[in-house]
This record gives structure tokens, sequence and C-alpha cells, in this order.
């Protein structure tokens, strides 16, 4: 049983630039959460998505977005890239919001 | 709001030695509380968890007693091995609008030494 997959696993990007982060959930998971986790820090949490619709939100400017689809999986999106923007990028999915499981993570390098 | 306060790291021990992380929380309501671990170049894995007060998670030799009286959750392992090196990460759940969230501490980096 496969867990929560996330792609790419790193990422370098230029300031100024737009980027999609990915994420498979764990089957049978219908939620998905995204955290920001900063170097030697915490994770952030950024939005979660159910029913493919964003439920609750996170202290982040718009400048982040997210997806899901009618399959669980979903996307980070990240315009206007800044170099504060660096971060491990983590998924997690749940059953209706409940038991998380996360991912390995996506590692964003802004340059 | 809600927070979680870990006791600063980083902790060096022996192998074999007795462990304790600190963790305090401040939450409205009936929160659950975590702890997640997380390897190098890895994402977090929970460890254990307790989802209402006097209850105790325990797992792989790890315990931490969900305490509401002094709103802590502190983590212990009576002896430690080499491959208990991580960060560990406590963590409570914050119900908001039909959804969870969860809010991490800070981290408290551990490593045993042979």
């Amino acid at each position: 049983d496969a867990g929560v997959t996330q792609s790419p696993t790193h990422l370098i990007k230029t300031r100024g630039q737009q980027v999609t982060l990915r994420c498979s959930p764990k089957s049978g998971h219908d939620t998905v959460s995204w955290y920001q986790q900063a170097l030697g820090q915490g994770p952030q949490f950024i939005f979660q998505y159910y029913e493919e619709e964003e439920r609750q939100r996170g202290n982040f400017p718009d400048r982040f977005s997210g997806h899901q689809f009618p399959n669980y999986s979903s996307e980070l999106n990240v315009n206007a890239l800044l170099l504060g923007d660096s971060a491990l990028y983590l998924c997690a999915s749940s059953l209706n919001h409940y038991g998380y499981t996360f991912g390995s993570g996506t590692r964003l390098t802004v340059v | 709001g809600n927070s979680v306060t870990q006791m600063e790291g980083p902790v060096t021990l022996s192998e074999e030695a007795f462990l304790t992380i600190n963790c305090t929380y401040t939450a409205t309501g009936y929160p659950s509380l975590f702890w997640y671990v997380q390897y190098p170049g890895e994402g977090l894995q929970l460890l254990l968890k307790a989802t209402k007060a006097d209850d105790k998670g325990s797992n792989k030799g790890f315990e931490a007693t969900y305490r509401k009286e002094t709103t802590s959750f502190h983590l212990e392992k009576g002896s430690v091995q080499v491959s208990d090196s991580a960060v560990y990460f406590c963590a409570l759940t914050s119900s908001q609008g039909g959804s969870e969230k969860l809010v991490f501490g800070k981290g408290t980096k551990l490593t045993v030494n042979p």
C-alpha cells in the first residue's frame, strides 16, 4: 500500500518564478493538507483540501494556492517566488481529516 | 491562539541514557496531542498520540502522558539507541470549521552517541 507520494523531491527556482508541487495521497484518504517547513523550524500549516475545495487556510499570502482533483491528488502552486519561500514542503493526507500520513516532502530552493 | 512549546535543543546523549523532551501547549477546547519524528532527509512519522486527558501514548519504547492540569505532553524513553537520533516534534490538532490542522512545536534535535 503506497503512502503519500510527493514530486519532485528537489527543485531549484529563481526569484519571481512560479512553481507547482504535487501530492498523491495514501490510498483511501480523501483530505490533503500542505505544510511549509523552514530550515530548523516546525512545519507551518498552509491549507487543507477536502472534496476539491479549500476547507481551511493558514497565515500564508495569496501567492500560495492549491487544487485538489477528483482522484484526491493535490497541487500546491506558489507564484512570484521569494528567497524566503525556500523550505521543505510537506503534504499530509488523511481520511476525513483524522489520522495524518506525511510524505517525504519537496525541498524547494529559491535563488 | 493554539501553540506548542518544546524544550530547546539540541540534545546529546550516550546510548542507553534516559531521555526526556519537554512539551507544553496552549489550546482552547480539548486538543489531541502528538509526537512526530523526522529522520534526516525524510518527512514526518507519527511516533505516538493521546486524545484525552490522562491518556498515555506509547510506541517503540517511547511514552508520553497527556497532562491537562499542567498542559504538558513530555516525551520519555528509558534507554535510547543510536538509531533514535532524529528531530522530534510535539504537535496538537486544532479543530476549526469542521477541519483539523496540526500545530507543531519548533522541534528538538536528538543525537545519541555510541
